[in-house]
């Protein structure tokens, strides 16, 4: 079966610091690959997807980037933390098939200071 | 474009009443409906979802989804809910010509009194 991981689970850092957080799937070959944002008492803003190695969508402008340097691995960065991503990460994946649904892992804490 | 709204950011019940959370979508063409269950610090869980065909559907944990094209609508429902059903669910739009990317509604968080 498929599974799903991400780390850390939490993570506290001062503004300016950078950042990288992980995501891993198992279980499957080529699936499309997503970094939604969560921040508190609001929904989710899909931030990256990805349909390969090497090819990633950005859905909104900021100072974030990913990047998927194998086909399982997707990878939010940021150079400068700002106060403003602070917010719950999620990573999920879907199978590359319309129609079908998207698998989410257990998303990392971020609280910018 | 596609746009979801929940219009309720948050229901209360007692437990072992019946639940309807709302969900209303904005898409050209047919959509592809989902619902999913957050429960706090954690990730998403699918409870249904709608393709096409049947325009009731079962999902997990007993609740079950209508879709009614005629108000463009996707509600949510449960006969009677539990203390463990509080949680945040959202509902979330795909779209064939949109790939596998979804919009997702803000959520509507659920609060179930003893």
């Amino acid at each position: 079966s498929q599974t799903i991981h991400q780390w850390p689970a939490t993570l506290v850092q001062p503004v300016g610091s950078p950042l990288s957080l992980e995501c891993t799937v198992e279980g499957t070959s080529n699936p499309n690959l997503y970094w939604y944002r969560q921040a508190a008492g609001r929904g989710l803003q899909l931030l990256f997807y990805s349909v390969g190695i090497g090819q990633i969508s950005s859905e909104v402008p900021q100072n974030l980037s990913a990047s998927r340097p194998q086909d399982r691995q997707f990878i939010l960065s940021s150079k400068k933390l700002l106060l403003s991503d602070s917010g719950f990460y999620l990573c999920a994946w879907g199978s590359g098939r319309a129609l079908n649904e998207q698998f989410f892992g257990p998303g990392t804490r971020l609280t910018v200071l | 474009a596609q746009s979801v709204t929940q219009p309720d950011i948050h229901i209360t019940v007692s437990e072992g009443a019946s639940l309807e959370l709302r969900c209303n979508y904005s898409y050209g063409a047919t959509p592809y409906l989902f619902w999913y269950v957050q429960s706090p610090g954690q990730g998403l869980q699918l409870l249904l979802k709608y393709f096409s065909g049947d325009t009731l559907v079962q999902g997990i944990k007993g609740f079950e989804a209508e879709f009614k094209r005629s108000q463009s609508s996707f509600n949510l429902r449960k006969p009677s809910v539990h203390w463990s059903d509080a949680a945040e669910y959202f509902c979330a739009v795909g779209a064939v010509n949109y790939g596998q990317n979804f919009v997702f509604g803000p959520g509507t968080r659920l609060s179930v009194l003893p």
